[in-house]
């Protein structure tokens, strides 16, 4: 099992550009999530999804879009990219309520 | 509690040493707590999942315990190592949530053991 994966591992953007953070998971998880992490933030909730065709907003939504077409990939989209959008970026996957989430090795985003 | 907190924010230690630091969360509506663990330059790690009062879990040196009643859940080491310097984050529904599907996590406990 390669666990999550997360591509690309590090990116930068232009003010103003669009671009997707690709999440994937093989293990059969219903559950997937996006996390960012801010220096003195902790890790805040973007977006998440309970299964394939369900995904509801986190405490940080604004500016990104999801989608879960499938059980697999849970893809993250910057819509227009804002330098207040620089973080490290971590998807999160887990079985379901009482499991704990496996977490992808991150993606640090940097909006000049 | 509206939300998660962890304390201290940062705790230095000498090895050998043993420590422990608290995470409160709202105690109304509580579906569980979950303890990771986030080492420089990786990605966190699950350490326990806690649904239950009174519940304890133990993983090698590190052990929890929960209150759900009162909202509180100390994580415990024992004999501290190097190696277990870390950020021990903990993670809980947030109260508007109204389920267990989305986690809002504490600002975390950076624990640094001093050879």
């Amino acid at each position: 099992n390669a666990g999550v994966t997360q591509t690309p591992k590090f990116q930068v953007l232009k003010t103003g550009q669009s671009m997707t953070l690709q999440c994937a998971q093989d293990m059969n998880h219903e559950y997937m999530s996006w996390y960012r992490q801010d220096p003195g933030m902790g890790l805040r909730l973007i977006h998440y999804s309970v299964g394939a065709g369900i995904t509801d907003q986190g405490e940080v939504p604004n500016g990104y879009n999801v989608s879960r077409s499938t059980t697999e990939d849970f893809p993250l989209r910057l819509l227009s990219a804002a330098p207040s959008q620089t973080s490290v970026y971590f998807c999160a996957s887990r079985v379901r309520d009482s499991n704990g989430y496996t977490f992808g090795s991150g993606t640090r985003l940097t909006v000049v | 509690i509206l939300n998660v907190e962890q304390s201290p924010q940062s705790l230095h230690v000498q090895e050998g040493d043993s420590t422990n630091f608290t995470c409160s969360f709202p105690s109304s509506n509580f579906y569980a707590l979950h303890w990771y663990r986030w080492e420089t330059a990786k990605s966190p790690e699950a350490l326990f999942v806690m649904t239950l009062n009174g519940d304890e879990k133990k993983k090698g040196r590190i052990s929890a315990t929960l209150n759900t009643k009162e909202g509180y859940s100390y994580l415990y080491i024992k004999g501290s190592q190097p190696e277990d310097s870390a950020t021990y984050l903990c993670a809980s529904p947030p109260l508007s949530s109204g389920s267990a599907r989305q986690l809002t996590f504490g600002s975390g406990t950076q624990l640094t053991v001093l050879p």
